[in-house]
């Protein structure tokens, strides 16, 4: 199964609110989470389970989605916000990860 | 609080194995519903998941295809750190190395993502 996110690149305001979207090659079941990654860190994980917030992650960072498409969500983009984000599944011992969405400041 | 140090050389030369450790705190290897695991990062290859360990009243290991001829992940309950092996590596196995936790969700489940991760460790395949 192959995850494509989009966009690759978006470029927004602080106070914005952005979507990204992970789109699976066939239907996946809800093991779908979500990572932020700053440049020289290790990924961070947002959600899980599609839309389970992760403890202490602000609740501004939302997940849905079924089938074939699954979305992040953040309601107010903050100076912190701006990273590279990836979704990532589980299936039949595969763990995927999408190629990344990266948000910079407009 | 949980944390994942990782240990090992930076340079590899192409035909060796290329050997990490990734030492637990605040958690234990042997954590009957967790599951550790090894996953490096590149330009080319992005995200890439290699191999995890846990322990259910026996050790399992399960590997990437992409890599399975190849890789071995070994627990070391003593030391409360696991490792991973690599043998025969290219200039592609160059990446950056991380080892992360799969936390339990429900019984018999792991969240099938990863909350804590090492720090990273970016390892060359060069002469």
């Amino acid at each position: 199964i192959q995850l494509t996110q989009s966009p690759s690149t978006l470029s927004a305001f602080v106070g914005d609110r952005v979507t990204i979207t992970c789109r699976a090659s066939q239907t996946i079941d809800g093991w779908l989470a979500w990572y932020q990654q700053k440049p020289g860190k290790a990924p961070n994980l947002l959600m899980y389970k599609a839309s389970i917030l992760e403890s202490g992650v602000p609740s501004r960072f939302s997940g849905s989605g079924s089938g074939t498409e699954f979305t992040l969500s953040i309601s107010s983009l903050q100076p912190d916000d701006f990273a590279t984000y990836y979704c990532q599944h589980y299936n039949d011992l595969s763990w995927t990860f999408g190629q990344g969405t990266k948000v910079e400041i407009k | 609080q949980v944390q994942l140090q990782q240990s090992g050389p930076g340079l590899v030369k192409p035909s060796q194995t290329l050997s990490l450790t990734c030492a637990i705190s605040g958690d234990s290897v042997s954590n009957n519903g967790a599951t550790w695991n090894w996953i490096r990062q590149s330009p080319s290859r992005g995200l890439e998941w290699l191999a995890r360990t846990y322990y259910r009243s026996k050790w399992n290991y399960d590997y990437a295809v992409s890599v399975k001829s190849r890789v071995t992940i070994n627990p070391d309950t003593s030391k409360n750190q696991f490792s991973l092996h690599l043998n025969s590596v290219t200039p592609e196995d160059t990446a950056v190395y991380y080892c992360a936790r799969d936390p339990a969700y429900s019984p018999g489940w792991t969240r099938n993502a990863f909350d804590i991760w090492g720090q990273g460790t970016m390892v060359t395949v060069s002469s």
